[in-house]
């Protein structure tokens, strides 16, 4: 069974410029989080999809938003990169219902030049 | 008072010793617990899950869970160089708009030869 997988694994983009992060989670696992995993800090909750559905946010500006599409793969955008968006970017998935271990993915590691 | 509290060490142990890492928590409505090890530069793997209190074993590493205190443990048994990595607390509750996983900032382990 394949794990969680992340395109791309490495992103360079300049201050400004916009990110566009993809998960796909284990299939049959409908929900997808975000983490953001700075250097030396532990993993900041960004965004978690359910069903199609944002279900709750972290503490981060709106220019941090995704969205989860029907297979349950889902997308992570950053506008405006700013160079403390620098970061390793963790998707997990889960299933909601019954067992709820959330497994994660390699992470796609983020610098902002 | 911040919802998850890890220690974030480093730890340092020889080859050998049985340790123990520990996290405490504030929200009563968590009922999953999760332990990650974490790798340099790598996405974290889940190592222990465990529903609701109790124990739960798997090969040397053991989980505990005390939710009249607040309290969850991992303990190694038999440690290894191998081991040497970041450990991570994670819980959430059961569902809802809370059932986004909320981390430890991580202890990091070292084992020595």
């Amino acid at each position: 069974e394949a794990g969680v997988t992340q395109s791309p694994t490495h992103l360079i983009k300049t201050r400004g410029q916009q990110a566009t992060l993809r998960c796909s989670p284990i299939s049959g696992h409908t929900s997808v989080y975000w983490y953001q995993q700075a250097l030396g800090l532990g993993l900041q909750f960004l965004l978690w999809y359910d069903e199609g559905e944002e279900r709750n946010r972290g503490n981060f500006p709106p220019r941090f938003s995704g969205r989860q599409f029907p297979n349950y793969s889902s997308e992570l955008n950053v506008n405006a990169l700013e160079l403390e968006d620098s970061a390793l970017y963790l998707c997990a998935s889960s299933l909601v219902q019954g067992a709820a271990e959330a497994f994660f993915g390699q992470g796609t590691r983020l610098t902002v030049v | 008072q911040k919802e998850v509290e890890q220690d974030p060490g480093p730890l340092s142990v020889p080859e050998g010793a049985i340790v123990s890492l520990n996290c405490t928590y504030s929200n009563s409505a968590f009922q999953y617990f999760m332990w990650y090890r974490q790798y340099s530069r790598k996405g974290p793997e889940l190592l222990m899950y465990t529903y609701s209190s109790g124990n739960k074993e798997d090969g040397r590493f053991t989980a505990q869970v005390d939710k009249s205190s607040k309290y969850i443990s991992l303990f190694i048994r038999d440690s290894q160089p191998s081991d040497s990595a970041t450990y991570l607390c994670a819980m959430r509750s059961r569902g809802g708009s809370q059932g986004n996983l909320i981390f430890g900032k991580g202890t990091k382990l070292s084992v020595k030869p």
